[in-house]
């Protein structure tokens, strides 16, 4: 297995909605990550989970929760999100520098 | 500041041209600098270089680093349509610091 999987690939939710993206690779790398990605813009870091542990997070608003149930999984929790969180949220993982990127889910928030 | 610029921004070629495109950096604790190409949905992993002068290839695409002069360029031989694309350059220190990208357009 040499790809990261996410569910959904859509997403739109009301600025009261909970919701969670998920990620999972077995690929055995140790180091998974979420992105936010704006159109016409580069993938912009969010969170890093090293061996399960968060070790980077960018200044995310805490309406965003990650959490890395094991070495395989990584979940975003949604909530309270706003307009302008409308974007292709990404998931990657990587050993040895080489990062893999997931499909990312798309997300629209009203 | 650690930076990454690539050029062209966009770009557009007729099917069969052969197009280079340019990574230059400016980055501190450098490990790797990769490529990337992205359609409507993810990028997708192209090459990571880590050597200077090695050039990697894949089929009709190919690339190489220059850690003396910090710069990569990316070659696509024979463009197709389906070439066309936003390929990215991102280069790894403790996170992936990433260039703008440039648009490439292949007309039939």
């Amino acid at each position: 297995d040499t790809e990261v999987t996410q569910t959904p690939k859509h997403l739109v939710m009301g600025m009261t909605n909970k919701k969670s993206l998920k990620c999972e690779q077995h690929m055995g790398h140790r180091a998974m990550y979420w992105y936010k990605q704006k159109a016409k813009k580069p993938p912009e870091l969010m969170f890093v989970y090293s061996y399960e542990k968060l070790s980077i997070n960018e200044s995310v608003p805490s309406r965003f929760s990650p959490e890395c149930p094991n070495s395989s999984l990584l979940n975003l929790h949604l909530h309270a999100l706003q307009p302008e969180d409308s974007a292709l949220y990404l998931c990657a993982s990587s050993q040895d520098g080489k990062t893999v990127f997931g499909p990312g889910t798309r997300l629209t928030v009203l | 500041e650690d930076k990454v610029v690539q050029s062209p921004l966009s770009l557009v070629v007729h099917e069969g041209d052969t197009v280079t495109l340019n990574c230059s950096y400016e980055v501190t604790n450098f490990r790797s600098l990769l490529w990337y190409k992205q359609e409507k949905k993810a990028p997708t992993f192209l090459f990571m270089l880590t050597s200077s002068g090695i050039e990697k290839k894949s089929g009709r695409l190919s690339s190489i680093l220059d850690k003396k002069e910090l710069f990569s360029i990316l070659n696509i031989t024979a463009t197709q349509t389906g070439d066309s694309a936003v390929y990215l350059c991102a280069v790894l220190n403790y996170q992936l610091i990433w260039g703008a990208g440039t648009k490439l357009i292949i007309k039939p």
